[in-house]
């Protein structure tokens, strides 16, 4: 079993839906969790940064955490064609090499 | 503009013949790592290194090599290379370890190894 899982997808919705993605995780060291946009030949983007349980919000996007229940969530609302790309959630200890782990990425595309 | 630079950015080899690829960061980081991206597999961790001089394996680190000599360069470094590693690569660096630091990562280097 992968320590992170998440939906490859792919993921259509037309322009201006709210877009929901999500990891669950199974390796309770996780305090770090992130959200990495990558655009077709281009590097992961850092999107969103949260530590432990709790939201953030960033503009059009909002990032989820549930400890408790071991999954990230992200939130784009509003969402544009300029959003249409690879999203993926990485996560890290608390200690050691400050290794991420990802999960394998969502394609998402947004129809105009 | 602060960036992580990767060099080449496309590369088509034959098995065995010895291969370098280049990692540049102009942010002072201290923290550097390299990933490979494979299908179904996401992004996985090679080697990584938590200051100059300072270099660890990661999770698959069969088949490269690392040096780092310099605060800003990581070179990642294929000896004989073979077609398992045939894959697109990343290096990715943080200011410093532990606590709140995000990873940059560069725009990748694909490599094809026939």
């Amino acid at each position: 079993q992968k320590e992170v899982e998440q939906d490859p997808g792919p993921l259509s919705v037309p322009e201006g839906a709210i877009v929901s993605l999500n990891c669950t995780y199974s390796n309770s060291a996780f305090q770090y969790f992130m959200w990495y946009r990558q655009y077709s030949r281009k590097g992961p983007e850092l999107l969103m940064y949260t530590y432990s349980s709790g939201n953030k919000e960033d503009g059009r996007f909002t990032a989820q955490v549930d400890k408790s229940s071991k999954y990230i969530s992200l939130f784009i609302r509003d969402s544009q064609p300029s959003d249409s790309a690879t999203y993926l959630c990485a996560m890290k200890a608390n200690f050691g090499n400050e290794k991420l782990t990802f999960g394998t990425g969502t394609r998402l595309t947004i129809i105009p | 503009e602060a960036q992580v630079t990767q060099n080449p950015r496309y590369l088509i080899t034959v098995t065995g013949k010895k291969l370098t690829v280049t990692c540049s960061q102009n942010m002072n980081h201290e923290y550097m790592s390299w990933y490979r991206q494979d299908p179904g597999l996401g992004l996985r961790q090679i080697y990584y290194s938590m200051n100059v001089e300072v270099t660890d394996k990661g999770d698959v680190p069969e088949g490269y090599k690392v040096s780092r000599k310099e605060k800003r360069n990581f070179p990642l470094i294929l000896e004989s290379p073979s077609p398992n590693q045939t894959s697109l690569y990343f290096c990715a660096s943080s200011l410093y370890t532990g606590g709140n630091q995000p990873q940059h990562f560069g725009d990748g280097t694909r490599l094809s190894i026939l």
